[in-house]
């Protein structure tokens, strides 16, 4: 498709349990970040990657958040013995390269919820 | 953590009235952006300033980049039901983007 695609839409699964998190960019984005929105909240960094530099880790808030990109194009955020305060919509983008000028496009998220 | 302000939390107003909200920053930014989100959907850009002083408009909307590199403002004229949606200001200090919480904005027919 032409936009960041993201999957599941949904997801809801119970305390404890690990969740797999998957995110296409735009074909040919090379930069590709991970957020956090709480309801109603902003959006919280969690964690890019640019090209095959290695990952900015800095906003994950635990060790149970990890994520990976393959082969420079799809990505996984994974969240490991998940706990209810990790339910968000977590949100993917991509853009062109990580220059100050390039604006990220968003996917639609997964809503994440966590019994 | 947040690194910007972003106000007012949220508008209530009545069709055709102009909106403002506006974003501040502790520190420089090289980049602002606004966005615009509704629900069940990720951020949509609507204006990208690049540099200080600039002022961009796209339709009814207007922005500017502040002079200081500390703060941007959005505007939107003659506001009409489907501009109704939260409006994100976001900021790049150098390679990072920071976010602020949002306006959430209501617009009454």
């Amino acid at each position: 498709g032409a936009g960041v695609s993201q999957s599941p839409s949904n997801k809801v699964t119970e305390k404890g349990k690990d969740v797999e998190l998957r995110c296409d960019p735009i074909s040919g984005h090379t930069a590709l970040y991970w957020y956090r929105q709480s309801l109603g909240q902003g959006l919280e960094f969690l964690i890019y990657f640019q090209g095959n530099s290695a990952p900015d880790k800095s906003g994950l808030p635990s060790d149970r958040f990890s994520a990976e990109r393959t082969g420079g194009s799809v990505s996984t955020l994974t969240i490991q013995r998940t706990q209810q305060e990790d339910s968000a919509v977590y949100l993917c983008a991509s853009s062109p390269w990580k220059g100050a000028n390039q604006p990220q496009h968003f996917g639609d998220g997964t809503r994440l919820s966590i019994l | 953590g947040q690194q910007l302000n972003q106000s007012p939390q949220s508008m209530f107003i009545q069709e055709g009235e102009d909106v403002s909200m506006n974003c501040t920053s502790s520190s420089i930014f090289n980049t602002w952006l606004w966005y615009k989100q509704e629900p069940g959907e990720g951020p949509v850009l609507l204006i990208a300033l690049y540099k200080a002083g600039e002022l961009t408009s796209n339709g009814r909307l207007t922005a500017q980049f502040g002079i200081t590199r500390k703060d941007s403002f959005l505007n939107i004229s003659a506001s009409i039901p489907s501009d109704v949606g939260i409006y994100f200001c976001a900021g790049r200090p150098n390679n990072d983007m920071r976010f602020g919480a949002g306006t959430r904005l209501t617009v009454k027919p």
